[in-house]
């Protein structure tokens, strides 16, 4: 596997249900970002994490719960979510210390809660 | 506070045609990052640029080219000769730091290239 991979790719639950999404960067990185892209609005940037501590939670309902165990892997764990909260997530990740500083993307999992 | 403002909300052009997709930006920094992403239907955003605010040389990459002008907050983008496979929706975004890098999006402009 190479870049940011992240699964499921699609992800259907109800609002009952409690799942997880999992994103995983082969790129040596130590920052990794959740972000929500829903219709029509720009993408917002949810979590930071950087060397595994979380640096940024933006203001983000606690139904949404991020798990960063090491620099390589990062979760988004769901629970009693609700339909507002169906969009297509992306993960990203970033060397903090590189000098190319941008950050490269996963190919997000489109969540739809019911 | 930070602002991406991409008005274009969808532009639809013909294989071959230049398109240019626009971008203007707020920010009270003086030293910022931007960037363009490529998002193509499979969802992935695909990293084409980055422009630092002291660098305002316009780039050129094949069919694709940068005009930055910080006078008039804009960073905008080119497609020359438009291909099919340039169907996809374009994102700019603003970074007013470096480190951990917080990126504030554009609504995203999707361009259309018919055969």
């Amino acid at each position: 596997e190479t870049g940011v991979t992240q699964t499921p790719r699609h992800l259907v639950m109800g609002m009952t249900n409690k799942k997880s999404l999992k994103c995983e960067q082969h790129l040596g990185h130590n920052a990794m970002y959740w972000y929500k892209q829903s219709a029509k609005k720009p993408l917002e940037l949810m979590f930071v994490y950087n060397f595994k501590e979380q640096t940024e939670n933006n203001s983000v309902p606690s139904r949404f719960s991020p798990e960063c165990p090491n620099s390589s892997h990062l979760f988004l764990h769901l629970h009693t979510l609700q339909p507002e909260d169906s969009a297509l997530y992306l993960c990203a990740s970033k060397d903090v210390a590189g000098e190319t500083d941008t950050q490269y993307f996963g190919p997000g999992t489109r969540l739809t809660v019911l | 506070a930070q602002k991406v403002t991409q008005a274009q909300t969808e532009i639809s052009v013909v294989e071959k045609e230049d398109v240019t997709l626009d971008c203007v930006y707020e920010t009270r920094d003086t030293t910022y990052y931007l960037f363009w992403y490529k998002q193509p239907p499979s969802g992935e955003l695909v990293f084409l640029i980055r422009r630092n605010s002291f660098d305002e040389q316009n780039e050129i990459s094949g069919r694709y080219s940068w005009n930055f002008q910080k006078s008039t907050s804009s960073f905008n983008f080119t497609i020359t000769a438009s291909q099919v496979v340039d169907s996809a929706v374009y994102f700019c975004a603003l970074s007013e730091d470096t480190g951990f890098q917080k990126l504030v999006f554009g609504t995203g402009t999707r361009l259309l290239v018919s055969p």
